[in-house]
């Protein structure tokens, strides 16, 4: 099946900092990505929607300066996490679909950020 | 706002025993349906989609969905667990124009024991 990896898997930064979070879909490509937060006990809320070669659509209430997404090619999308905050604390994840569509996302592993 | 509602946040069953997970939406437009698993240190995983054509679709593991259209539900079931179905369990619902994005339940944290 369509595998999507994550890197780092989890990450620990002070605050001020920012942080790359790699989105890759390894044996398909994928024109579009989703990138999700997830808070402990609570479902995946959607932050945007990465199209490869265009702008991010973001979700209303995210904060695109704060929350870089680059989809420089089809089969990787990045989320940096600009000057990061304990409150951005949280586990992010990504989906892809493939060019044949389906409607299908196929999710990564996830990446665990902790801002101290 | 589309919504998407689980109404069981944890639920406990011995193995065996049947299993029916609720799911409702609000929107009155065209929806796609998914049930995804996400079994523990794992990513989510799909266990079953419907699109159109017959309500009740089946998916792994023996699961099936059954959209009932005039309820706004899709509830999934499985008529035997199995100590390894537990899991967190999350529907998801794509909404017409809404360009292939999902719109996710709670959750529903199933623990099955021996």
């Amino acid at each position: 099946g369509a595998v999507v990896s994550q890197h780092p898997s989890w990450v620990i930064c002070k605050s001020g900092t920012s942080v790359k979070i790699e989105c890759r879909s390894l044996d398909f490509q994928a024109t579009t990505m989703f990138w999700y937060r997830q808070f402990p006990k609570q479902s995946l809320m959607l932050m945007a929607t990465s199209n490869e070669g265009s702008k991010a659509t973001y979700e209303q209430g995210v904060e695109k300066d704060k929350f870089l997404i680059n989809h420089a090619s089809l089969t990787l999308s990045t989320l940096t996490v600009t000057s990061a905050h304990p409150e951005d604390s949280s586990f992010y994840i990504c989906s892809a679909i493939g060019l044949a569509g389906g409607g299908e996302q196929f999710f990564g592993p996830g990446t665990r950020l902790t801002v101290l | 706002a589309q919504s998407v509602s689980q109404h069981n946040h944890h639920v406990i069953l011995s193995e065996a025993a049947s299993l029916e997970l609720g799911c409702n939406y609000s929107y009155g437009g065209t929806v796609n349906l998914f049930w995804y698993v996400q079994y523990p240190g794992q990513h989510l995983q799909l266990l079953l989609k419907y699109f159109s054509g017959d309500p009740l679709v089946k998916g792994i593991k023996g699961f099936e969905a059954e959209f009932i259209k005039s309820k706004f539900s899709f509830n999934l079931r499985k008529p035997s667990v199995q100590w390894s179905d537990t899991a967190e369990y999350f529907c998801a619902v794509g909404f017409t124009g809404g360009g292939n994005k999902l719109t996710f339940g709670t959750g529903t944290q199933l623990k099955v024991e021996l």
